[in-house]
């Protein structure tokens, strides 16, 4: 059974900062691996896919990567701002019929002025 | 706007009373899917539709059922509420196969059953 382990569980780093989220995963074989934030009291919204095939993704000051051999991913925030806190979340796509995301619990971000 | 919509966004009921939370989505999206979130558990896929009239089990099916009549609308149903069903609810689409596209979230009804 696939299972994603995000850590750390928070962080709070402050505001210029380049920081490092982590996610591991179970099951090497997935279709890919998506980040998305979490803003309270908002859905999820998506940040970065990166299919199997790909090692890794960049939007703007953000930069994912994909290892799946060893069954982690990053997220990579360079020059962070407040507007930056929220809550990241990894998912994985086993594929199949089903094409459920399996999502870790989640990396509270605060970047403090 | 493309969006995902849901209602309610916020919902207090007793057990056993039947409720319905509705999801449309404007982007012709074909895959429509419901997820619950849970502190410590994180989120947990419900059931799910490839497109019209098809749908089926996601993880946690147990208690709910859907319906896939339209193609923008996929209502999640819960005949008899019970209070483990006390949650923050998600309603997703996708424009194909999650294998190879994104997932779009609504923005959430946080359920809680008395």
């Amino acid at each position: 059974k696939q299972e994603v382990t995000q850590i750390p569980a928070a962080l709070s780093v402050p505001e210029g900062e380049n920081l490092v989220l982590n996610c591991s995963f179970t099951d090497s074989a997935i279709y890919n691996l998506q980040w998305f934030r979490q803003d309270p009291g908002k859905g999820l919204t998506s940040l970065l896919l990166i299919q199997s095939s790909q090692r890794e993704q960049t939007s703007g000051r953000l930069n994912a990567s994909l290892d799946k051999s060893s069954g982690r991913s990053t997220l990579y925030i360079a020059a962070s701002q407040p507007g930056d806190s929220a809550t990241y979340l990894c998912a994985v796509c086993g594929g199949g019929s089903q094409g459920n995301l399996i999502f870790g619990k989640g990396t509270k971000l605060s970047v403090k002025p | 706007e493309a969006q995902v919509t849901q209602n309610p966004r916020y919902l207090i009921t007793v057990t056993g009373k039947k409720l319905t939370v509705t999801c449309s989505q404007n982007m012709n999206h074909e895959y429509m899917s419901w997820y619950r979130q849970d502190p410590g558990l994180g989120l947990r896929q419900i059931y799910y539709s490839m497109n019209v009239e098809v749908t089926d089990k996601g993880d946690v099916p147990e208690g709910y059922k859907v319906s896939r009549k339209e193609k923008r609308n996929f209502p999640l149903i819960l005949e008899s509420p019970s209070p483990n069903q006390t949650s923050l609810y998600f309603c997703a689409s996708n424009p194909g196969h999650p294998s190879t596209d994104t997932q779009y979230f609504g923005p959430g009804t946080r359920l809680t059953v008395l």
